[in-house]
């Protein structure tokens, strides 16, 4: 089955300490993205990669790192979470194309104490 | 800039009967992509539909089907005979093709009564 996987579903965790949120997906996309959303502010780009190796920021980049180095699997890091990075996060992917669909993951719930 | 503008916060219909659900889209770029998305309670974000700015003939997929009007700027999704499990949060989105971002509008929240 065509999907996109996100590992964990739900996290709690408290201020400070590091944790990555894995997303994998097994279309053979050249576009992956993370996306976060919140209340009255919608969904907003975070970063994206293009292909291995190639990242940009998106709109909300600060607090945040990628990495790409299989074009499977494309990880948020929070290198020291903090409470306004309280949100749900999907990653997404998508074919090269610049009008093809994006498929989203389930998502992540972070709480971040 | 691209943007996408959902002016209905909320919207009731009936099981089994049809509903449309705004969207307005701006941008300058010639060639893009509209879609619509479903996100029930649950959070998920479900892919529902799909059209290309120079798509000659409306989008449909089932019960889902797309009212594009170019010159308006408007791309409403229809929905037809309602369900219950259509209860759900909808978000259209643009995505030109000089962006690599995904645009959404803040959504519409469909609930279907009995």
């Amino acid at each position: 089955e065509a999907q996109v996987t996100q590992n964990p579903r739900y996290l709690i965790t408290v201020t400070g300490k590091k944790l990555t949120v894995t997303c994998s997906q097994n279309m053979n996309h050249e576009y992956m993205s993370w996306y976060r959303q919140d209340p009255g502010l919608g969904l907003r780009q975070i970063y994206y990669s293009m292909n291995v190796e190639v990242t940009d920021k998106g709109d909300v980049p600060e607090g945040y790192k990628v990495s790409r180095k299989e074009k499977r699997n494309f990880p948020l890091i929070l290198e020291s979470p903090s409470p306004n990075q309280t949100s749900l996060y999907f990653c997404a992917s998508r074919a090269g194309g610049a009008l093809e669909t994006q498929y989203f993951g389930p998502g992540t719930r972070l709480l971040v104490l | 800039a691209q943007k996408i503008t959902q002016t209905q916060p909320g919207m009731f219909v009936q099981e089994k009967e049809a509903v449309t659900l705004d969207c307005t889209y701006d941008t300058s770029d010639p060639s893009y992509g509209l879609f619509w998305y479903k996100q029930p309670s649950s959070g998920e974000m479900i892919f529902l539909i799909y059209q290309g700015s120079y798509d000659q003939q409306n989008a449909t997929e089932g019960r889902y089907s797309l009212n594009f009007q170019k010159a308006r700027k408007s791309a409403n999704l229809v929905i037809s005979a309602s369900q219950l499990g259509d209860s759900a949060m909808y978000f259209c989105a643009m995505r030109g093709s000089g962006y690599s971002t995904l645009t959404f509008g803040k959504g519409t929240m469909l609930l279907v009564s009995p």
